[in-house]
Parts: structure tokens; sequence; C-alpha cells
């Protein structure tokens, strides 16, 4: 079946560090990519999305490039605010529909 | 537009009681996911509804239903609850496949 592996957490930078969390896939077909956020005591925000290879998504000043060659879908940011620190997941929605979800990433940003 | 809604948002309920959730998605979506989100487990696909027809099930058990009515609003249901079903329920609605799905706040559950 479908998955979604991410970094493993929790991750800690200091305000204005540049952002990496790797996301990488497994799924048949072409699914389409997102990145959700999860403030606390929240549901899940849609941060960005892609929906075929090579896209680039972007909100916020945050990114992600669907790479099918590599089935990963990396978010970055180059310059972290401690309003950034939130839980992040990774997903994709399969041809058929079906949403799979990573284990999510814990980032807090120290001032 | 208004955003997906969730009720009740808290709710404790004692083992061997039922409990039912209900969701009213965003005007116009008419795809209705339910996910239960824990601390040990991460987020856990539940089901999914499209025009009142259930489209995809994850690995729960029987014991978790649903259902969508003609609105796109969606109820899910547990019955005979046990310790390990408290977890916060999220709903999330979409377009249709393929689409982003927009999230709602959550129902808290807590089974005591």
């Amino acid at each position: 079946g479908d998955s979604v592996t991410q970094m493993e957490g929790p991750v800690t930078l200091s305000e204005e560090a540049f952002l990496t969390i790797n996301c990488t896939y497994t799924a048949t077909g072409y699914p389409s990519l997102f990145w959700y956020v999860q403030y606390p005591g929240e549901g899940l925000q849609l941060l960005l999305k892609a929906t075929k290879a090579d896209d680039k998504g972007s909100n916020k000043g945050f990114e992600a490039t669907y790479r099918k060659e590599t089935t990963s879908f990396h978010l970055e940011k180059g310059s972290v605010q401690v309003s950034d620190s939130a839980v992040y997941f990774c997903a994709l929605i399969s041809d058929a529909g079906k949403s799979t979800f990573g284990d999510g990433t814990t980032l807090t940003v120290k001032p | 537009k208004a955003g997906v809604t969730q009720t009740p948002r808290y709710l404790i309920k004692t083992r061997g009681q039922q409990v039912t959730l209900s969701c009213s998605p965003i005007s116009g979506h008419r795809s209705v996911s339910w996910y239960q989100q824990t601390p040990g487990q991460g987020l856990q696909f539940l089901f999914e509804y499209f025009s009142e027809t259930q489209r995809n099930k994850g690995n729960f058990p029987g014991r978790f239903s649903g259902r969508q009515f003609s609105n796109s609003r969606s109820e899910m249901n547990v019955s005979t609850l046990e310790l390990g079903d408290s977890a916060l329920y999220l709903c999330a609605s979409g377009r249709g496949a393929g689409y982003e799905q927009y999230f709602g706040p959550g129902t808290r559950l807590t089974v005591t």
C-alpha cells in the first residue's frame, strides 16, 4: 500500500535558521503531494501542494518540489520564525482518492 | 466561505457507551474524510465518503462507522467505547479525488 515517511523529530532551530524536513513516499500511479501544518489545539491546515512531477508548491516562505525520480517532497524554508513552531505533516492522495499521512515532525523555533 | 465545522468540540464518555460525532463540510465539497489522531499512533485514516457512498476505508474495527447525508454533512459513530478510543477525531472535506483536504478543528473524545 501507499506510505509516507517523514524525517523524525523533534527538530529544534534558532530563529532565522534554514529548515528542511525530509519526506519520501511510496505510491503507485501519480499521487498528489501535500504539506499540512498543525498548531497546538487546532486541526491541520494546508500549507502547500503539488499535483505532478517537478511542480513546486510554495506558501508563506515554505517550498517543496515534487521529485518523482527520488519519490520525495522535502519541505524547506530559508529563515524560520518562532511563529513557525508547529507539527508538519507530509501527505499524499492516490489516484484512487485515498489519503496517507506521515507521522508528523514537530518543529520548535527558539528566539 | 465558512470552514469545516465539527460538533461537539469536546466529549467525555465512559467505556461501553457509544458516541456520534458530526461534521459539516465546506459548502460545495462532496468528499468528507475522518481521521483519528493520537500521540502514539499519529494520524490514522478512518474512512472517506463521497456523495453519500463510502469510497475508502482504513483499518479500524467495525465499531467505527460513518455515513454521509445528501447535503454532504457526515457523522461518525463509535459503539462500545474502549479506553483506547480516546483521541482527537478530525474531519476533512474536499472537492473530490486528488484535491486537497480542509480540516476542521476536531472533536476531542475522552473515554473514562
